[in-house]
């Protein structure tokens, strides 16, 4: 199972662009790159899942350099509401894939005033 | 559609009793998990299920037992309780298909004293 590596807290402004990159150097060739996000006393939410390149969706892009060890979520203009934990997982596609779901520590992300 | 419910929100118990969790979907979803988080940690999967009547185990499945006699419900039982479960279970559910988008519940907050 391909490990991450994410930084463990970030602070940021409102109205910046966040970027938070994960580690994933043992990724296999048929994984994908999902990341989650973690209110307090909420269920974790997806917010977006890439393979290689660029993935965007109304929330959030995904950057995947062309060796796939790293990835880079990237919010746009950031609110209070984003204030969160941000979980980068790298998932193995296929039968056997769903128990292999990795959550670990995550990101903190704190957005000041 | 309410998503995923978990019954009870909060629970208190003495170490020995024995109860259950019970989760339920209403998006006709395949597969259905238990999930623990511990304080300041990532999700830890229990037990999951790739559909009605079956079962089985994720990464930390001892004391914990499940059930899914019916799509839309996944039981989680704990059949004596012990300090060590005092964790926030959350339970998900995904559609048969190779995206990992798992859709969470509320989380119940479980205290074992």
């Amino acid at each position: 199972l391909a490990k991450t590596t994410q930084p463990i807290s970030m602070d940021s402004y409102e109205g910046q662009e966040v970027n938070i990159t994960c580690s994933h150097n043992n990724i296999a060739t048929n994984d994908y790159i999902t990341w989650y996000q973690q209110f307090p006393s909420q269920g974790p939410r997806f917010i977006i899942q890439g393979y290689k390149t660029k993935v965007t969706n109304e929330v959030a892009s995904l950057f995947i350099p062309a060796d796939r060890k790293s990835s880079t979520l990237s919010l746009p203009r950031v609110s209070l509401s984003d204030t969160a934990v941000y979980y980068c997982l790298v998932v193995p596609p296929g039968a056997g894939g769903y128990n292999k779901l990795i959550f670990g520590a995550g990101t903190r992300l704190a957005v000041h005033p | 559609n309410a998503g995923v419910t978990q019954t009870p929100k909060f629970r208190v118990l003495k170490t020995g009793q024995s109860m259950t969790l019970l989760c339920a979907q209403d998006m006709n979803h395949e597969y259905m998990y238990w999930y623990r988080q511990d304080p300041g940690m990532g999700l830890r999967l229990i037990h999951y299920s790739v559909g009605e009547g079956t079962t089985a185990k994720g990464e930390v499945p001892d004391g914990y037992n499940v059930s899914r006699l019916k799509k839309q419900n996944f039981l989680l039982g704990l059949e004596s309780a012990a300090p060590s479960q005092t964790s926030v279970y959350f339970c998900a559910s995904s559609p048969h298909s190779i995206s990992y988008e798992q859709y969470f519940g509320p989380g119940t907050r479980l205290t074992v004293t």
